[in-house]
């Protein structure tokens, strides 16, 4: 059964501060690994990555991911308290049982405060 | 373009009735599924329909159901309502033409069962 584990599950940080989330997972047959942001209640997509090591980047946010180690990361410089978010983790496989269907991870709970 | 759209935003029943939940895909996106979120399991995989069949299926009851339509909207229903359904179910839509493609996902209905 595919599996991710995200952590840490809750971080509380200032404006201004850098923090790092991270994401591993197990999949059969991986196809890609894609971050959301989940404010209130529609997630929304932030990257997707399916090539090890390159990195994906827009305005403050990165993300990398390791294929032989398994896991991903999401960087967010100089946060803001908009970044206030739930950040969800999420990889799916490839093959034809798989349209449509993504394996979450648990999700990071990230409050900036002023 | 508009987004995904999911009615009613929120929902009470009481146990043992049915509900049907409702999704209008992005315009041009012929591809439905549908996941459960709850605290304790996080966001789980239903089903997912592509042009009027369901493609792929998770590891839930027969209580849930799905259709979709000619015009690519997606109904999801739930019969015999037990206290552990109450969650938000969230729809996402996509091309559905080939994998890999992201889900953009709409804002859910919060049904609650008491």
């Amino acid at each position: 059964e595919d599996k991710v584990v995200q952590s840490p599950l809750s971080l509380v940080v200032h404006e201004g501060d850098t923090v790092t989330l991270n994401c591993s997972y197990e999949v059969t047959n991986f196809r890609s690994l894609l971050w959301y942001k989940q404010e209130k209640k529609a997630p929304t997509f932030l990257f997707m990555l399916t090539s090890s090591g390159i990195e994906k980047k827009s305005g403050r946010l990165s993300s990398i991911l390791d294929k032989k180690e398994l896991f991903s990361i999401l960087n967010i410089t100089a946060t803001q308290t908009g970044d206030s978010a739930v950040y969800l983790c999420a990889v799916e496989a490839a093959g034809g049982t798989s349209y449509g269907k993504l394996t979450f991870g648990q999700g990071t709970i990230l409050t900036v405060h002023p | 373009k508009a987004g995904v759209t999911q009615t009613p935003r929120y929902l009470i029943k009481t146990r043992g009735q049915q509900v049907t939940l409702s999704c209008s895909p992005i315009s041009g996106h012929r591809s439905v599924s549908w996941y459960q979120q709850t605290p304790g399991q996080g966001l789980q995989f239903l089903f997912e329909y592509f042009s009027e069949t369901q493609r792929n299926k998770g590891n839930f009851p027969g209580r849930f159901s799905g259709r979709q339509f000619s015009n690519s909207r997606s109904e999801m229903n739930v019969s015999t309502l037990e206290l552990g359904d109450s969650a938000l179910y969230l729809c996402a839509s996509s091309r559905g033409s080939m994998m890999g493609e992201k889900l953009f996902f709409g804002s859910g209905t919060q049904l609650s069962v008491l």
